[in-house]
């Protein structure tokens, strides 16, 4: 079965400080990646999605990941994060024949000192 | 722009009891999925609704079942509560196509079985 894991439970980083939460995927055909993140209070919202192409993919408020399929992750990034980026950051992936599904990661607590 | 909404904010049951969570999707979205999401987890795929039937469902008994209205919105019934069910039910909302579509997460149900 899929399953997607994220191994870092929670992060604490200072401000302007660089982020990378990782993020892998057993399957080994075809998928579409997602971040999705919570802020404390609020619903999942899409941080960014990969489909296909660019393996950089950019969303939004600064954040990025990269897609390397030989390693199966989808890692995401931040060269320098603010304490408004404190929330819980989700993983997802889904396949194409599958659209409908969803599977998420665990999730990664991220904590930023002001 | 009304996002997905969805009632109530959170429900006390007992064990045995039934219950029943709505949710209305964003505007414009035909889809409608459900995920359970436990402490500490990430949400778990419970099932799909599109035009009114279960399109897909993930690893749920039959306790979990749901209905989607002429207007979109859904329903999910959970029979003979169990402890294990107590969680954040999300719904999420999506317009079909051929692609794969960014859901849009509701703020969830919280649900807690006595």
């Amino acid at each position: 079965a899929q399953s997607v894991s994220q191994h870092n439970h929670h992060v604490i980083l200072s401000e302007a400080a660089s982020l990378e939460l990782g993020c892998n995927y057993s399957y080994g055909g075809t998928v579409n990646l997602f971040w999705y993140v919570q802020y404390p209070g609020q619903h999942l919202q899409l941080l960014l999605k990969y489909f296909s192409g660019d393996p950089l993919v950019k969303g939004i408020k600064g954040f990025e990941a990269e897609f390397i399929k030989s390693k199966f992750s989808f890692n995401l990034r931040k060269p320098s994060v603010q304490w408004s980026d404190t929330a819980e950051y989700f993983c997802a992936v889904n396949l194409p024949s599958s659209a409908s599904k969803i599977i998420f990661g665990s999730g990664t607590r991220l904590s930023i000192r002001p | 722009d009304a996002g997905v909404t969805q009632s109530p904010t959170h429900l006390i049951k007992t064990r045995g009891q039934q219950v029943t969570l709505r949710c209305s999707p964003k505007s414009g979205h035909d889809t409608v999925s459900w995920y359970q999401q436990a402490l500490g987890q990430g949400p778990q795929f419970i099932f799909q609704y599109y035009e009114e039937e279960e399109r897909q469902r993930g690893n749920f008994p039959d306790r979990f079942s749901g209905h989607q209205f002429p207007n979109y919105s859904s329903e999910l019934n959970v029979n003979a509560l169990l402890l294990g069910d107590s969680a954040l039910y999300l719904c999420a909302s999506s317009l079909a196509s051929g692609l794969a579509q960014p859901q849009h997460f509701g703020d969830g149900t919280r649900l807690s079985i006595l």
